[in-house]
């Protein structure tokens, strides 16, 4: 399967900073970009849908002010956390989907966020 | 709304056991997946269905479209297959991906 990658796989911050995440998609165009966020014991939870060249589309009680998407080109997609406070500390997934299978959603390895 | 549920919520069994893992779902679906994340986080996607069977090594997923359901199998189980096992149904015209609670597996020696 096609390989998606994320970068860092874990930071910890400041309380107050702000944290990027960056999204790989290393073997294919990936048109659209998903981003979740996992709490312990629970399941993935999106957070936002983003399509390469567009504004990126909230889940319901996403701030997006806070969590900031870009979908600049067809191989990258970052996740910006402004003014992190702790209960931001999560751990953060990314999937990609694109050409050549519409179907087919392929998950990074994940970004573990801790925010002091 | 999809509604997707597993069972069971956890699985305890021997090395060398065969394990069935049990996904069902609400509406009708343009593919399923299941993924496997491992204690450090990282998810890992087994398969994506949308008919049929498919195999990869001690792996098989099913589905039943008709009875909207899909199993997953593990032959021949051992201690580094013990994670947790989690199905997520696409419906159709939407891309976005509804997940079950997830079923922790732990094989023990």
């Amino acid at each position: 399967g096609a390989v998606v990658s994320q970068h860092p796989s874990w930071v910890i911050c400041k309380s107050g900073t702000s944290v990027k995440i960056e999204c790989r998609s290393l073997d294919f165009q990936a048109t659209t970009m998903f981003w979740y966020r996992q709490f312990p014991k629970q399941s993935l939870m999106l957070m936002a849908t983003s399509n390469e060249g567009s504004k990126a589309t909230y889940e319901q009680g996403v701030e997006k002010d806070k969590f900031l998407i870009n979908h600049a080109s067809l191989t990258l997609s970052t996740l910006t956390v402004t003014s992190a406070h702790p209960e931001d500390s999560s751990f953060y997934i990314c999937s990609a989907g694109g050409l050549p299978s519409y179907n087919e959603q392929f998950f990074g390895p994940g970004t573990r966020l801790t925010v002091l | 709304k999809n509604e997707v549920e597993q069972s069971p919520q956890n699985l305890t069994a021997q090395e060398g056991e065969f394990i069935t893992i049990n996904c069902s779902y609400s509406v009708g679906i343009s593919a399923l997946h299941w993924l496997q994340q491992h204690p450090g986080g990282g998810i890992v996607s087994l398969f994506m269905l949308s008919s049929g069977k498919k195999k990869h090594g001690r792996l098989i997923a099913t589905i039943n479209i008709q009875e909207k359901h899909s199993s997953l199998h593990i032959t021949a189980s051992h201690p580094r297959d013990s994670a947790v096992y989690i199905c997520a149904a696409r419906a159709f015209g939407n891309e976005k991906l509804t997940f079950g609670t997830g079923t922790r597996l732990t094989i023990i020696p």
